[in-house]
């Protein structure tokens, strides 16, 4: 079985600072990760993916993440959050060796306010 | 590049009606998966097509269905429509399956009442 957990429910940090969204995984085989961001009444936009190689991984609009085997943990940041980055945000993992096929197992989702 | 277009955005249906709703992929992507997004239960997965083909079906009861067709567009139907089905239905397309990531539509907000 696989599994995402998304500890915080919401993260506030201020505009300029640096931000984290902490995620941990739970998969038998080794993982795909990802992380997807959605703004208000629209999809899933993705951000960024870990397959293999580098355990930092950098995606779009300025957002990194950093996966630690050891600790099973893929945790988004940014060094420096902008307003517009106020969302909800949503680990996904996906085990290669799973018999569930290729169906993405979702977190519950970071809402991330970003005060001016 | 054209996104993954799902229709209808809005539905509002009555207990015990049906409903489809159509995802078109981006295209030449082939693979398909359906998401529910419910602010109780969040995102889950409802099933995947790939080659015409339901590679993966989530844990939900029978009275949902889907088929993908042979240009890689894909429908969903609920049956027997519930209060509990409301929810944002998101279709996601991929290039293929395994590590490639999905790219979602805009959803269909499907209300019952």
């Amino acid at each position: 079985a696989q599994s995402v957990a998304q500890p915080e429910d919401q993260v506030n940090v201020a505009e300029g600072n640096p931000l984290t969204v902490k995620c941990t995984y739970s998969v038998s085989g080794n993982p795909y990760l990802f992380w997807y961001v959605q703004y208000p009444n629209r999809g899933l936009q993705f951000l960024l993916k870990y397959i293999t190689g580098d355990n930092l991984v950098k995606g779009s609009y300025g957002f990194e993440a950093e996966f630690n085997k050891s600790q099973t943990s893929f945790h988004l940041k940014k060094p420096s959050a902008l307003v517009s980055d106020s969302a909800l945000y949503f680990c996904a993992v996906r085990d290669r060796g799973s018999n569930s096929g290729y169906a993405l197992n979702f977190g519950k989702g970071t809402s991330l306010l970003v005060t001016p | 590049k054209a996104g993954v277009t799902q229709t209808p955005r809005y539905l509002i249906k009555t207990r015990g009606q049906q409903v489809t709703l159509s995802c078109s992929p981006i295209s030449g992507h082939r693979s398909v998966s359906w998401y529910q997004q419910t602010p109780g239960q969040g995102l889950q997965f409802l099933f995947e097509y790939f080659s015409e083909t339901q590679r993966n079906k989530g844990n939900f009861p029978g009275r949902f269905s889907g088929r993908q067709f042979s240009n890689s567009r894909s429908e969903m139907n609920v049956s027997t429509l519930e209060l509990g089905d409301s929810a944002l239905y998101l279709c996601a397309s991929s290039l293929d399956r395994g590590n490639t990531e999905a790219f979602f539509g805009q959803g269909t907000r499907l209300t019952v009442v």
